[in-house]
């Protein structure tokens, strides 16, 4: 079966640090892998996604960036987070055996930066 | 531009009856349709979905219904119970294009005992 895993589950910085989170699933090759954010009150905003190593498209423009240094591995960072950078970030994955057009999602990860 | 839209933010029904969660989308080119629940603190878990060749799929308790001319869904769950509170989005993609969702806004549904 397939997991997918992201850590830490929360995380509380200062204004002005770096980030980084981890995403990795496991139990499929070559999936899409996908970075959203929900913040408070809202939906779910797409930030990245990556059809393969190396691949990355961005949604929005912002201070975050997003890389695939492996087939199952995808990494969130920023170099100096704001404070708008708050939320709850979630990454997700397509592919087989589920099939590219259903994204499963994994626990997320709280980001408060103060 | 929002083009997926869930106009009822929150939503109470009765333990046991039949619950309807709306979404209504804008852009024509989406032909395959998602339903996700999401508890507090969670990641989303994938619920049912339906592409734009079906007008109803049923799964248990739940059933989408897709109105492909009024550009509307519904997420119907009957009966409701206590776990089913939490918060319903709908989401929207183009087939054969890179699979990427659009979501709604969410409903936030409570389960009355």
């Amino acid at each position: 079966s397939q997991t997918i895993h992201q850590w830490p589950a929360t995380l509380v910085q200062p204004v002005g640090s770096p980030l980084s989170l981890e995403c990795t699933v496991e139990g499929t090759s070559n999936p899409n892998l996908y970075w959203y954010r929900q913040a408070a009150g809202r939906g779910l905003q797409l930030l990245f996604y990556s059809v393969g190593i190396g691949q990355i498209s961005s949604e929005v423009p912002q201070n975050l960036s997003a890389s695939r240094p492996q087939d199952r591995q995808f990494i969130l960072s920023s170099k100096k987070l704001l404070l708008s950078d708050s939320g709850f970030y979630l990454c997700a994955w397509s592919g087989f055996p589920g099939g590219r057009e259903t994204q499963y999602f994994g626990p997320g990860t709280r980001l408060l930066v103060l | 531009d929002q083009q997926v839209k869930q106009n009822s933010p929150s939503l109470s029904v009765q333990e046991g009856r039949i619950s309807i969660l709306n979404c209504d989308y804008t852009n024509s080119m989406f032909d395959y349709f998602l339903w996700y629940k999401k508890y507090p603190a969670e990641g989303p878990t994938f619920l049912i979905s339906i592409s734009s060749i079906k007008d109803k799929n049923e799964d248990g308790r739940f059933t989408v219904f897709l109105n492909k001319s009024a550009k509307h869904l519904s997420l119907h769950i009957v009966p409701s119970q206590p776990g089913d509170s939490a918060v319903y989005f709908c989401a929207a993609s183009v087939l054969r294009g890179n699979e990427k969702l659009t979501f709604g806004t969410g409903t936030r549904l409570t389960i009355i005992p």
